[in-house]
């Protein structure tokens, strides 16, 4: 199975909104609505941010919000702020059970 | 809280089978999937596989001919063997819960590095 694409890296100033694209195919992404997203810090474990496309856990905030057309999933970050630099990374369930991870995109926040 | 906590050694040789366990607390080994992920250094994450508590299993596709993983329900614990490690296979491996209800890994143990060397 081939890794979910995402950019490399987006940026944005404090306060600013941006939006991160994760593309599968419809063996993936596209055919199902369990793609979650994932926040990580240098050096700690993965967060979840995002699951089933578009919800939040308690205790996220509500400026973390995700969507999905197609074979896109994508994940928007508004009011950025400076706590929000990390890596982020999608994920989504398969066509054969299994799971899919995308590469992952730096945020930086200038 | 649900907690999870990966055990095992931090250096394999080139070759041979890189073990690791995921001791769980806080949460039913028997209510949920339990996932193994990985992810090399500076590099993005891998998911390697999952159990559920009956023993079903699903790996991925690019290491399925390497890789077993066990579930010991009496011990809340699930297991990683990962056979014929290369310089490829080290990474900091994590145990996660694969929550059936979210379709999410919620839960993440802190992570575990091993590295591959003679």
């Amino acid at each position: 199975q081939s890794a979910l694409t995402q950019p490399a890296s987006v940026s944005g100033s404090p306060g600013q909104s941006i939006t991160i694209s994760c593309t599968g195919t419809s063996s993936d992404v596209g055919g199902y609505k369990y793609v979650s997203w994932y926040q990580q810090h240098p050096g700690k474990d993965p967060k979840l941010m995002i699951y089933d496309v578009s919800n939040r856990p308690s205790g996220v905030s509500n400026r973390f919000s995700g969507s999905k057309s197609g074979n896109t999933a994508s994940l928007t970050i508004s009011g950025l702020q400076a706590e929000d630099e990390a890596d982020y990374y999608c994920s989504s369930y398969t066509s054969t059970s299994t799971r899919v991870f995308g590469g992952g995109t730096k945020l930086t926040v200038l | 809280q649900v907690q999870l906590q990966e055990s095992g050694p931090g250096l394999v040789k080139p070759s041979e089978t890189l073990s690791l366990t995921c001791t769980v607390s806080g949460s039913s080994i028997s209510s949920s999937y339990w996932s193994w992920i990985r992810q090399p250094p500076g590099k993005g994450l891998e998911w390697i596989g999952y159990i559920y508590y009956s023993g079903s299993t699903s790996y991925n596709p690019s290491l399925k001919s390497r890789v077993t993983i066990s579930v010991d329900t009496s011990k809340s614990q699930f297991s990683l063997k990962l056979s014929s490690v290369t310089a490829a296979d080290t990474a900091v491996y994590y145990c996660a819960r694969d929550s059936a209800i979210l379709d999410a890994f919620d839960f993440w143990g802190q992570g575990t590095m091993v590295t591959v060397s003679s």
